[in-house]
């Protein structure tokens, strides 16, 4: 079935620092999803990517799905303590409805 | 609009028991889809029920069942508890009818511990 990991699992680092996640699909996907996770939270949507190559931005937070649609990643710039949480991928392949949430990567902020 | 909601929010069974969980979508939101969440497997897919009927299944045993309402609601329902069934259960609810543009929007769990 399809599996979609990220890299990496658990990412530490400096207030200001930058950040990156990444998301692998075994199968081409249709679109692609974000989601933020804060702790104790629930997982909140942030942007959907549809298109081959696309790349979206929200303001620190940079969204890119590859050209063959296997792989995304997300980038925030200049990190802040309000972007702790785990960020989670989530696709569609298609003709496969389900939305397949990848492993997520927990990102914690050193103030 | 009210958000997801979800009833109860925690839940202490024992194991062999069975337990019901309630969702309640986005008011005008006609797709309801559960995941298990856990540290070890992360969100796990259930099943996603539209209009009343199920739209597609996740790779969980038939102890684990749902139905939807004609007013959307959802209920899951897990028969006979396992400890491994321990998680956080998320509903969440989609406006959209093609499940391939939807985006989901998540209630804030049940969180069942199975003794």
């Amino acid at each position: 079935g399809q599996q979609v990991m990220q890299i990496p699992q658990y990412q530490h680092v400096q207030e200001g620092e930058d950040f990156t996640t990444y998301c692998n699909s075994s199968t081409t996907l249709s679109n692609i999803q974000w989601y933020k996770q804060r702790p104790g939270g629930h997982p909140v949507f942030l942007i959907q990517l549809v298109k081959s190559g696309e790349v979206k931005k929200q303001k620190r937070l940079t969204f890119q799905f590859g050209e063959a649609k296997k792989n995304s990643s997300l980038h925030i710039t200049a990190t802040q303590t309000t972007d702790v949480g785990t960020y989670f991928c989530a696709g569609r392949n298609f003709g496969n409805e389900k939305l397949t949430f990848g492993t997520g990567t927990r990102l914690t902020i050193i103030p | 609009k009210a958000g997801v909601t979800q009833t109860p929010r925690y839940l202490i069974k024992t194991r062999g028991q069975q337990v019901t969980l309630s969702c309640s979508p986005i008011s005008g939101h006609r797709s309801v889809s559960w995941y298990q969440q856990t540290p070890g497997q992360g969100l796990q897919f259930l099943f996603e029920y539209f209009s009343e009927t199920q739209r597609n299944k996740g790779n969980f045993p038939g102890r684990f069942s749902g139905r939807q309402f004609s007013n959307s609601r959802s209920e899951m329902n897990v028969s006979t508890l396992e400890l491994g069934d321990s998680a956080l259960y998320l509903c969440a609810s989609s406006a959209a009818r093609r499940t391939s543009t939807d985006t989901q929007y998540f209630g804030p769990g049940t969180r069942l511990t199975v003794l």
